[in-house]
């Protein structure tokens, strides 16, 4: 099965700290999805990027195709930062399996 | 308030019940997704519609699930005989697609269906 590998699974900073969070695939896609899950079940679509990088406020998402990798990073990081952040991944075959998704990085921003 | 809805919130169950979740997509949007989340593990996909066609289909949906979205609009998602591995958060998500690829388009996800099955 094609996996999508996220790490740290858990990460506890403190305000004002640069986050990385890492996520690794392990064939051709089609597009690549940061999303954000609050407490609750709520989830928000962050970036969808196939290359390159691209960048929101605070939130910046680069992708290398060729290493197969993307990283989400946050600068200045606040408390309401603090959330589970999934990658997930449209494979380029598509088919059956939709979009494939990582169990997700727990952030925790302390004050 | 003009995101996607998801209607009940909650749903306890017994085991061997049928239990039916609607969704209500953004109203412009074409595809709508079904998702299911376990405690502690990110989404998995069910399927898919494109306005009223189901087109994909995982290997994770059983005889027991069955999904409709009969005029394009809202959709159902039906579990037939429930059992106690179906509990989760099932996730209904909209987008707008451009391209034919499934993924390739912006997700908006509304707040889900807790399941519960005793």
């Amino acid at each position: 099965k094609n996996e999508v590998e996220q790490s740290p699974q858990n990460l506890t900073a403190q305000e004002g700290e640069f986050i990385t969070i890492n996520c690794s695939y392990s064939v051709g896609i089609s597009a690549l999805h940061w999303l954000q899950q609050h407490p609750g079940g709520g989830i928000v679509s962050l970036f969808m990027l196939s290359s390159g990088k691209k960048k929101h406020g605070r939130l910046i998402a680069t992708i290398n195709i060729q290493e197969k990798h993307s990283s989400l990073h946050i600068t200045a990081s606040h408390p309401r930062d603090s959330a589970v952040y999934i990658c997930a991944v449209a494979y380029s075959g598509g088919g059956a399996d939709g979009l494939t998704f990582g169990k997700g990085t727990h952030l925790i921003i302390q004050p | 308030d003009t995101g996607v809805s998801q209607d009940p919130r909650h749903k306890i169950t017994k085991r061997g019940q049928n239990v039916t979740f609607r969704c209500d997509p953004i109203s412009e949007h074409n595809r709508l997704y079904w998702y299911r989340q376990t405690l502690g593990q990110g989404p998995e996909f069910l399927t898919y519609f494109q306005n009223e066609a189901q087109l994909e289909k995982s290997r994770l949906l059983s005889d027991r699930f069955s999904a409709e979205r009969p005029k394009g609009s809202f959709s159902t998602l039906e579990i037939q005989r429930t059992e106690q591995g179906d509990s989760a958060m099932y996730l209904c998500a909209s987008s707008l697609a451009v391209d034919r690829l499934i993924g390739t388009d912006t997700q908006y996800f509304g707040p889900g269906t807790r399941l519960t099955v005793l």
